[in-house]
């Protein structure tokens, strides 16, 4: 079936590098997707990668996929305290399936 | 252009009510789908749309309908409120489903509570 599984928290300093991690089932799936959700907000697409692609990298953020495990991940170098948000990732086969969330917290 | 556009942003239903979420999109999308968002649980999918006059059911459809009239609108019906349908809901819609290279676009969502 499908699914997509990601740890639920993850703290860091400001200025360091950030990894949301994320495995996924469905090995059929063409886009894998990463959307930030701000408080109160909706969701916003932040990048996405082709699963023919092993890496993806757009200004701050470089996603790794590796197929063999079915892992997914989004780091974000120079994290902000304008980062600190709920990361979703999510698969997509003939609709989106998310996971559950982690929820980023950059401190001083 | 205004993206996916969904009414109202806030909601009080009392048990047994019924309502409509009303959801828009200006973009030619085929593709809508409603997700409702719990705490710790992701988003899940209700119901989606393939085009107008086409609509499946997702992970939880139960307590929820839905139509595709028209490629603009998706509309999500309450039947029968009940405290465990308390949640945020959100639309989105995608030029096609499981092909989408710019994502699915999101409305801002529509906080539901029901007392």
């Amino acid at each position: 079936g499908e699914d997509v599984e990601q740890s639920l928290f993850l703290s860091v300093r400001e200025g360091d590098s950030s990894v949301i991690n994320c495995t996924y089932t469905d090995s059929s799936s063409t886009y894998l997707y990463w959307y930030k959700q701000e408080p109160g907000a909706g969701l916003q697409l932040l990048t996405y990668i082709f699963s023919n692609m092993d890496m993806k990298q757009d200004q701050r953020l470089t996603v790794l996929l590796n197929k063999k495990d079915k892992h997914l991940s989004l780091r974000i170098a120079d994290t902000q305290t304008g980062d600190s948000a709920i990361y979703f990732c999510a698969e997509s086969i003939r609709k989106l399936i998310f996971g559950a969330g982690t929820r980023l917290a950059v401190h001083p | 252009n205004a993206g996916v556009t969904q009414t109202p942003k806030f909601q009080v239903l009392k048990t047994g009510q019924s309502m409509t979420l009303q959801c828009a999109q200006d973009m030619n999308h085929e593709y809508m789908s409603w997700y409702r968002q719990d705490p710790g649980m992701g988003l899940r999918l209700i119901h989606y749309s393939v085009g107008a006059g086409i609509t499946d059911q997702g992970e939880v459809p139960n307590g929820y309908n839905v139509s595709r009239s028209t490629t603009e609108d998706f509309p999500l019906r309450l039947l029968s409120a009940a405290p465990s349908q308390t949640s945020v809901y959100f639309c989105a819609s995608s030029y096609a489903p499981g092909q989408g290279a710019g994502g699915y676009t999101f409305g801002s969502g529509t906080r539901l509570t029901v007392v």
